[in-house]
């Protein structure tokens, strides 16, 4: 399968701990996204790599949340000290170039339930 | 401020019949504009992407169109099939700037 794969699809954990996700994206595609999902609403902005250099961060980024994507491959996303209010599917997307028209390609994402 | 809202927010059908959703948008400049199929627990496929010259454009038993002047497209399902069963997303896109989501149409296709 030649998608963009995410890792772990599901994650259960207590308030104050610490999560990492991990996301591949389709090999060769230079721009990574981050998106968070609650239920029944859309995807929402969180951050976006060029390559390695991360180029934007929403406001909903608090300083609990950081991304990498250290060679320009996979990336990461950690949340600290977790809240009840983190509880949603974190979605990570893939795109070949930086065009208005290049495709997003969304991976299953990893559903996040903090307890 | 860019939004994207999608009517309705629910809708049931029976299998065979057609249906048609709704979507509004607010962006600035106006690039282009998607419709992508979310099956539950899964990630968002694209349908269909569609820049402000065109006004209809089809994937298989889905057609989006697009009226570029009154900033609406909408979506339609020809045929319904139980597959079909997922929530539909509309997600516009300003020129050099990050997609805007709606809030997705959840549609259910019964037997």
């Amino acid at each position: 399968d030649t998608g963009v794969s995410q890792d772990p699809r599901h994650k259960i954990t207590k308030r104050g701990q610490n999560v990492t996700f991990r996301c591949d994206p389709i090999s060769e595609h230079n721009r990574l996204y981050w998106y968070r999902q609650t239920l029944g609403q859309g995807p929402e902005f969180l951050t976006y790599f060029q390559n390695e250099a991360q180029l934007e961060k929403s406001r909903l980024l608090s300083d609990r949340f950081s991304a990498e994507r250290p060679k320009g491959s996979f990336s990461t996303l950690e949340i600290q000290r977790t809240e009840q209010g983190d509880s949603a599917m974190y979605l990570c997307a893939s795109s070949p170039g930086t065009g208005d028209y290049n495709e997003q390609f969304f991976g299953p994402g990893t559903r996040l339930t903090v307890l | 401020k860019n939004q994207v809202e999608q009517s309705p927010q629910s809708l049931i059908i029976l299998e065979g019949k057609n249906c048609t959703l709704q979507c509004n948008y607010t962006v600035s400049p106006f690039s282009n504009l998607r419709w992508y199929k979310q099956d539950t627990g899964r990630g968002p496929v694209s349908l269909t992407i569609m820049t402000f010259s065109e006004n209809t454009k089809s994937n298989g038993r889905y057609t989006a169109t697009l009226d570029a002047d009154t900033k609406q497209s909408s979506l339609h399902i020809t045929a319904s099939q139980l597959s079909d069963s997922a929530s539909y997303i509309c997600v516009a896109k300003a020129a050099g700037n990050k997609l805007t989501f709606g809030g997705g149409t959840r549609v259910l296709v019964k037997p």
